[in-house]
């Protein structure tokens, strides 16, 4: 069973389209998160949610909108597509379950966004 | 603010060689600190991290990486280089583990490649 899926593994689009990308954890975590990794590799975070209630919202064009209908799923449609949204974008989730050392922090294998 | 210092975005060692990363960060309170690894075409995958317990951690695939405050440093280490440790790695660091706000902050990431 895969710990954090995201669907679609690869996503090719036209610029001024939306689409979504969709996101479930089956470890029980509490908090999920988008982070976007560019063409240079580069890993930045964009949203995160503890619960279905928004945390994190890093400075991201409000084209992107995060829905946590639970907490196990963490969706993120994005309108209006550029062609600058191209990159990996991962779902990740974490348990912070209290004493130090049991820290978790999972990845899904990333979506490849393509905007032409 | 926290941030990290990947020094090396490649690094080329030769199979049964000593691998050293290098990564430093800046924190305003003690971090948590983290290593990733990437394969190609893959998300991420963690190999140790350090929340406050002892300071010589080690992870996955016989790696280890040593905190040390005084250098402000968390280098990635392993004895023996192996073809399959080829891959992109990632340092990260994380100054909460408050519920839905423990966003981790990446370096840019080094490329390691194996000379057979």
């Amino acid at each position: 069973d895969t710990a954090v899926s995201q669907t679609p593994k690869y996503l090719v689009t036209q610029m001024g389209n939306d689409k979504s990308i969709k996101c479930e954890q089956n470890l029980g975590h509490d908090t999920m998160y988008w982070y976007k990794q560019d063409s240079k590799k580069f890993l930045k975070i964009m949203f995160s949610y503890n619960n279905k209630e928004l945390i994190i919202n890093e400075t991201v064009p409000n084209r992107f909108s995060p829905k946590s209908p639970d907490k196990a799923h963490l969706n993120l449609h994005i309108n209006s597509l550029e062609l600058g949204d191209s990159a990996v974008y991962f779902c990740a989730s974490s348990d912070i379950s209290g004493g130090g050392g049991s820290y978790g922090y999972t990845f899904g294998s990333g979506t490849r966004l393509t905007v032409v | 603010a926290q941030s990290v210092t990947q020094l090396g975005s490649h690094v080329s060692v030769s199979e049964g060689a000593l691998v050293l990363l290098r990564c430093n960060y800046s924190s305003s309170v003690p971090p948590y600190l983290f290593w990733y690894v990437q394969y190609p075409n893959q998300g991420l995958q963690l190999l140790l991290k350090y929340t406050s317990a002892a300071t010589l951690v080690k992870g996955i695939n016989g790696f280890e990486a040593e905190f040390k405050k005084s250098e402000t440093s968390f280098h990635l280490t392993k004895p023996s280089a192996h073809m399959s440790d080829a891959a992109e790695y990632f340092c990260a660091v994380s100054d909460t583990l408050d519920f839905g706000n423990e966003k981790l902050t990446f370096g840019t990431g080094t490329r390691l490649t194996i000379i057979p």
